[in-house]
This record gives C-alpha cells, structure tokens and sequence, in this order.
C-alpha cells in the first residue's frame, strides 16, 4: 500500500447520513479508481478519474458521487447511505508518469451501514 | 458490456503441488492484469500482461489474446499462496480508458 492512503479504514454509519471516504497518493499517477468488494461480485468499478476535475462512471455509480480537486486526492461520498452500499471499498491508482498501466490498490475501507 | 470468466472457482492444493488458473473474456482488450488478495483483504499486482508470457519465481502468466484467454500457472505452492486471485481486462472498444474490469476471482486454498 506504499504511497495510497484511504480513510477511514473502518466506519459504521446509518442509513440516511453521508459519508465521504478518502484516497490519497503520493505516487503522481494520473490515473484513480474507486472499487467495491462483495462477496461472489468479486471487483466492481464504482467511478474513476483521469485527471484533476476529470471523472466518469464505472459499472456501478448510482448512489455516488466523486471529486478530484488536487492530483493525490480522490473522494468518495455516499450522499444519503443506504443498507446496500455496505461493502468493503478499495481505491487504485494506475498510470504513472513513466507511463505503465499497472492498477495499484490501497487497503480498503470497510463500511457499514446500519 | 465485457464479460470476465474465471476458472475453477475453487480450488483446494497440496503444499507443492502445481495448478492453472484460468480467465476467458468476451471481447478484445487492451489490458490484462492479474492479482492475489490475500486472506487479510490487501490486493498485489502480480503481472501486467495484455499479450505473450511472463515470470516471476514461481508464478508465471501466458495471454493468448487472439483466443481471448490468459492463464496464470503456480507451481511449487505454498501455503501463503492462499487467497483469491483476479484477472481485470480493460476492453478495446471505447478506446484507452484505463478501466479494468475484474472477473470474480478463484479462491486458492493450500494445505499444508
């Protein structure tokens, strides 16, 4: 996980209250991802970013927003959370400026939605 | 949209024992990568491999992108071979959007 920060790396909320998770790198790689991990869903593309103020959506993006407002900050927010955003997320980073593509993940945070 | 398939699902090893993992996927790529979630949740890239064969001690991985599959051979396994392993395609179509889309994965365990 060397040079990707998330955090929280745990958090139980309710349903109805926002959360914001945060990924932060040292790395100056171009490129962020946020995923969700459930079980038998394996990996799935929340949003991602291909610059600053630069996002898009992935294969499961409702109920999400995104914002990127500096190179090594990338933040996730669940406006109103619900039972069924309960899940493990993961960011990644990929892009470096030596040009490689190699998708790099930072720890997860866990997320609980009561 | 592209559809990532892994095989076996499961799969129990003898330490020492060799296996192949395999991913199949719908359309043309761009990108193929392949990772090993350890039982404690973190993610490690093991290769990078869009076409042709590499290695990495006693891991190595062959894409045969024409056949649209990749396999990534263990031998020698070791208990800490343990985990889930993924393969995450990023697809031709849209062009070079650096999205990798990842397959559900093949739950390894070795015994010792």
């Amino acid at each position: 996980d060397a040079g990707i920060t998330q955090s929280p790396r745990h958090k139980v909320t309710e349903t109805g209250t926002p959360v914001t998770l945060r990924c932060h790198q040292t790395e100056n790689h171009r490129y962020m991802y946020w995923y969700r991990q459930d079980p038998g869903h394996g990996l799935r593309l929340i949003h991602y970013s291909y610059g600053v103020k630069d996002t898009d959506k992935g294969e499961v993006s409702d109920g999400y927003s995104v914002s990127r407002s500096k190179t090594e900050d990338f933040l996730l927010t669940l406006e109103s959370a619900t039972s069924s955003q309960t899940s493990v997320y993961f960011c990644a980073i990929s892009g470096s400026p030596r040009g490689a593509n190699v998708l790099t993940f930072g720890a997860g945070s866990r997320l609980t939605v009561l | 949209g592209i559809q990532v398939e892994q095989s076996p699902p499961d799969l129990i090893l003898q330490e020492g024992a060799n296996s192949t993992l395999r991913c199949n996927f719908s359309d043309s790529v761009n990108n193929l990568q392949w990772f090993h979630q350890n039982p404690w949740g973190q993610l490690i890239n093991l290769f990078y491999i869009p076409s042709g064969t590499k290695q990495n001690g006693r891991l190595s991985a062959t894409t045969v992108a024409t056949e649209r599959y990749s396999l990534l051979y263990i031998s020698s396994s070791q208990t800490t071979d343990s985990g889930v392993y993924f393969c995450a395609v990023e697809p031709e179509y849209g062009g070079a959007t650096n999205k990798l889309i990842f397959g559900t994965g093949t739950l390894l365990a070795v015994q010792p």
